[in-house]
């Protein structure tokens, strides 16, 4: 079936701007995450969803990041006031489920941010 | 502060030498450990990973990976790399019962041909 899909795959946007990235997980999958890798670094996990339900949004790097879910599946990370530090290549993953700590994440090709 | 390290962020090999990428951990509680692989042009995906019983996990494409928590080590293997295992290899960990796993920066392998 279709894997984990992301839009946009490339943005390029001015500092000071909003921007929105689209998250379409695999059907089925309950659990859905968001991570960022900034040039040279890991993966910084951001926010995870079960369901619709965020439990923690402790990653968020500050208040200008919020991310929903709608109806179990698709997802929106949008970041407000972008700054030149938010550039990054932004990932989604899911799994069928959540809360066990083993579940295998499934991810998406991400989306290039460049703020200019 | 939880935490994974990756020692070696850049590997250059040449074909049939045998891999080994090292991954350390900071985790407190039982810990879940993952090794996942992002060739060039694709998606991050599962390689091998580890939960409880053997120490000694075997994943995809001949790669093996062993628990030592005396060490807080999660080690991958292959005893013979081919060219097309070129790619970036990521360690991971997560608390059982958790959610949020932690991944390392990452080790980028080259294989010569």
């Amino acid at each position: 079936g279709a894997g984990v899909s992301q839009s946009p795959s490339n943005k390029v946007t001015e500092k000071g701007k909003d921007v929105e990235l689209r998250c379409d997980p695999i059907s089925g999958h309950t659990a859905l995450y968001w991570y960022r890798q900034s040039l040279g670094q890991g993966l910084e996990f951001l926010i995870y969803f079960q369901g619709n339900s965020a439990p923690d949004k402790s990653g968020l790097p500050s208040d200008r990041f919020s991310a929903e879910r709608t109806g179990g599946s698709v997802s929106t990370l949008t970041i407000q006031r972008t700054q030149q530090e938010d550039s990054a290549v932004y990932l989604c993953a899911s799994s069928f489920e959540a809360g066990r700590g083993q579940e295998t994440q499934y991810f998406g090709p991400g989306t290039r941010l460049l703020v200019l | 502060a939880q935490s994974v390290s990756q020692h070696n962020h850049h590997v250059i090999l040449s074909e049939a030498a045998s891999l080994e990428l090292g991954c350390n951990y900071s985790y407190g509680g039982t810990v879940n450990l993952f090794w996942y692989v992002q060739y060039p042009g694709q998606h991050l995906q599962l390689l091998l990973k580890y939960f409880s019983g053997d120490p000694l996990v075997k994943g995809i494409k001949g790669f093996e990976a062993e628990f030592i928590k005396s060490k807080f080590s999660f080690n991958l293997r292959k005893p013979s790399v081919q060219w097309s295992d070129t790619a970036e290899y990521f360690c991971a960990v997560s608390n059982t019962g958790g959610f949020k796993t932690i991944f390392g920066a990452g080790t980028r392998l080259f294989v010569k041909a």
